[in-house]
């Protein structure tokens, strides 16, 4: 069983909509999310953490956390092809250890 | 100026061959990581050390040496290179490692197996 789930995708969304990634986690004890973007080619880039449940927001990202359920989501409003990534969702694991999903690509139309 | 450099960016080698990648950050964090993401983009952490000192080791073959000089260097040494090593190595760093915040990457060491 995968530690970290994700629907690898491809997200495609018309610019200017929004995005919604999903994540789903086996370890209840989990209490530190975050949400990486890469590019592709680049290095994962850490664009949103989130501890507590309910939602987090950012400019134009949104994280929401539901620990009874075990999910992590990242929504994106106004969605722009700049925004075309894989975005990778992470737990803290026990110690000094991140678990990544696999992550979801997000293309975003012009 | 870059936070978390590696050297070098690309890594083409034979099978059997011996070979290193370098990471350096300069943001005074204390603790330093490798990561391996394979070809169907799973990131996965190898080894990680606070202040110089070994505090994850995953299940990665003995053919990988981590080794951090100083808490602003760790290296990672390969021996006997085989196709399956073929991957994009990732060094990250993080100040607050219990709680995971800014984990910065550097950008990454594509090594090709032939």
């Amino acid at each position: 069983q995968k530690e970290v789930e994700q629907n690898s995708g491809p997200l495609s969304v018309p610019e200017g909509a929004i995005a919604s990634l999903n994540c789903t986690y086996s370890d209840r004890g989990s209490q530190s999310f975050f949400w990486y973007r890469q590019y592709s080619g680049k290095s994962p880039e850490l664009i949103m953490s989130i501890y507590s449940n309910g939602d987090k927001e950012d400019g134009r990202f949104t994280a929401q956390l539901n620990k009874a359920s075990q999910y992590v989501s990242l929504l994106i409003r106004d969605s722009q092809p700049s925004d075309s990534a894989t975005y990778l969702c992470a737990r803290r694991a026990g110690g000094f250890k991140t678990i990544f999903g696999a992550g979801t690509r997000l293309f975003v139309k012009a | 100026d870059t936070a978390v450099s590696q050297t070098p960016k690309y890594l083409v080698t034979q099978m059997g061959n011996d070979k290193s990648i370098k990471c350096e950050q300069n943001l005074g964090h204390d603790t330093m990581y490798w990561y391996k993401q394979d070809s169907k983009k799973f990131l996965k952490i190898m080894f990680s050390y606070n202040n110089k000192e070994l505090i994850i080791n995953e299940t990665v073959p003995n053919r990988f040496s981590p080794k951090s000089p100083d808490k602003a260097h760790l290296n990672l040494h390969i021996n006997s290179l085989e196709l399956g090593d073929s991957a994009v190595y990732f060094c990250a760093s993080s100040q607050d490692s219990q709680t995971g915040r800014d984990k910065f990457f550097g950008p990454g060491t594509r090594l090709t197996v032939l």
